[in-house]
């Protein structure tokens, strides 16, 4: 069975700082990972995502995450954060040869200090 | 515009009062699902659907039921809801034949209160 642990439900940051979101996942197959966000009253929308390949994935909005095996991690970092990430943020792992089926970490709220 | 759509958005009942959430998409899209988002929790699959008539269970499908006659319509019932099934819900399509990332679209949510 697959599962997501986000670390930290609520991540504060200075605008300018680095961004740095946690996710570790477990899987019994190769993994399909993403990343969503979801703005206040807003529905999810895809950041990026890793299938195979390279495993640093670039996403929309300067984001980017690494998938490294060994860790079992896909980590989510911005270099510097902007208001406007101010958001929650959601990791899923889906079973590549499992169908479509995604399942989400706890999500971890972000707010941005001007 | 390629999209996923939920009526309503904002819907308050009573408990015991039947209830459906209606979702179509746009896409062409085989594969369909319906979550519940509850803080704390992220979002956990109801019921999902493979293809026209083909549904099935997902993590917490208790109390609620789907039917899947046309592609495009995905509809999520509540028979007999109760104050524990509010929640934001959300529906979800993908293309099947899109295997190399099961990445899926979303709706924009429908916040339910039952009280």
């Amino acid at each position: 069975a697959q599962s997501v642990t986000q670390l930290g439900s609520h991540v504060s940051v200075s605008e300018g700082a680095l961004v740095l979101l946690r996710c570790n996942y477990s899987s019994s197959v190769p993994p399909y990972l993403f990343w969503y966000v979801q703005y206040p009253n807003q529905g999810l929308q895809l950041l990026l995502k890793y299938t195979t390949g390279a495993t640093l994935v670039k996403g929309i909005n300067g984001f980017e995450a690494e998938f490294k095996k060994s860790e079992t991690s896909f980590h989510l970092t911005k270099p510097s954060a902007h208001m406007s990430d101010a958001a929650e943020y959601f990791c899923a792992v889906s079973e590549s040869a499992a169908g479509n089926k995604l399942t989400f970490g706890g999500g971890t709220r972000v707010l941005v200090k001007p | 515009e390629a999209q996923v759509t939920q009526n309503p958005r904002y819907l308050i009942t009573v408990t015991g009062k039947k209830l459906t959430v209606t979702c179509s998409q746009n896409m062409n899209h085989e594969y369909m699902s319906w979550y519940r988002q509850d803080p704390g929790l992220g979002l956990r699959q109801i019921y999902y659907s493979m293809n026209v008539e083909v549904t099935d269970k997902g993590d917490v499908p208790e109390g609620y039921k789907v039917s899947r006659k046309e592609k495009r319509n995905f509809p999520l019932i509540l028979e007999s809801p109760s104050p524990n099934q509010t929640s934001l819900y959300f529906c979800a399509s993908s293309p099947l034949a899109e295997r190399v990332s099961n990445e899926q679209f979303f709706g924009p949510g429908t916040r339910l209160t039952v009280l």
